[in-house]
């Protein structure tokens, strides 16, 4: 059973499409990182929000965190092929005092021009 | 350029061979940690380690050994590399353990045992 729960897993859209991806748990967060990895990369840091219901935005990303510190969503608007690659939601492990992330599956993201 | 370094980027060896991927990081991060990546199973973290001399175990530890000499460095060793170690490596550092999980990620060394 994943601690996160991404979806969908695969999204293939035109460019100019709207899109949100989903990252769910049944545990609650004292914060949660959404990551980009595009082909032969390591991952990236795109956001970071710890306020239950805090929306945070990164141009044309939309980030949102739930209510209740238990998911997270990524909209994008009007998406462009540069957009394309792996997004990954991540949170801290127990206490915090590892460091270590825990990853969901990510969802991959298509989008043709 | 801020970055995390890893060699080699590939690697193509065989069952028993020991081999180091190498990890360094030039922003004077006190935590590093490995992770691999797999279809199916995301990224899951091997080792890390919150300052010199420091090291544990992370979720998947069998068949790797690190140390951290020196805070910039951070070698990943397979002293009998299987098949099963067939995976993209990923070196991760950040400022100090107790944040909100901020890493930099290296861009990767993908690995095959034959």
């Amino acid at each position: 059973t994943q601690l996160l729960e991404q979806s969908p897993q695969f999204l293939s859209i035109q460019e100019g499409e709207n899109l949100t991806v989903y990252c769910n748990s049944s545990s609650v967060f004292s914060s949660l990182q959404w990551y980009r990895q595009e082909p032969g990369e390591g991952p990236v840091l795109l956001v970071t929000v710890v306020t239950g219901g805090e929306v945070k935005k990164l141009k044309r990303l939309t980030f949102q965190f739930g209510d209740a510190r238990k998911d997270s969503s990524l909209h994008i608007t009007a998406a462009q092929p540069g957009d394309t690659g792996l997004y990954l939601c991540a949170v801290t492990d127990g206490s915090g005092n590892t460091g270590k992330l825990i990853f969901g599956q990510g969802t991959t993201l298509q989008v043709k021009p | 350029e801020a970055q995390v370094t890893q060699n080699p980027r590939y690697l193509i060896t065989v069952t028993g061979k020991k081999l180091t991927v190498t990890c360094s990081q030039n922003m004077n991060h006190e935590y590093m940690s490995w992770y691999r990546q797999d279809p199916g199973l995301g990224l899951r973290q091997i080792y890390y380690s919150m300052n010199v001399e420091v090291t544990d175990k992370g979720d998947v530890p069998e068949g790797y050994k690190v140390s951290r000499k020196e805070k910039r460095n951070f070698p990943l060793i397979l002293e009998s590399p299987s098949p099963n170690q067939t995976s993209l490596y990923f070196c991760a550092s950040s400022l100090w353990a107790r944040a909100t999980g901020e890493l930099f990620f290296g861009e990767g060394s993908r690995l095959t045992v034959l």
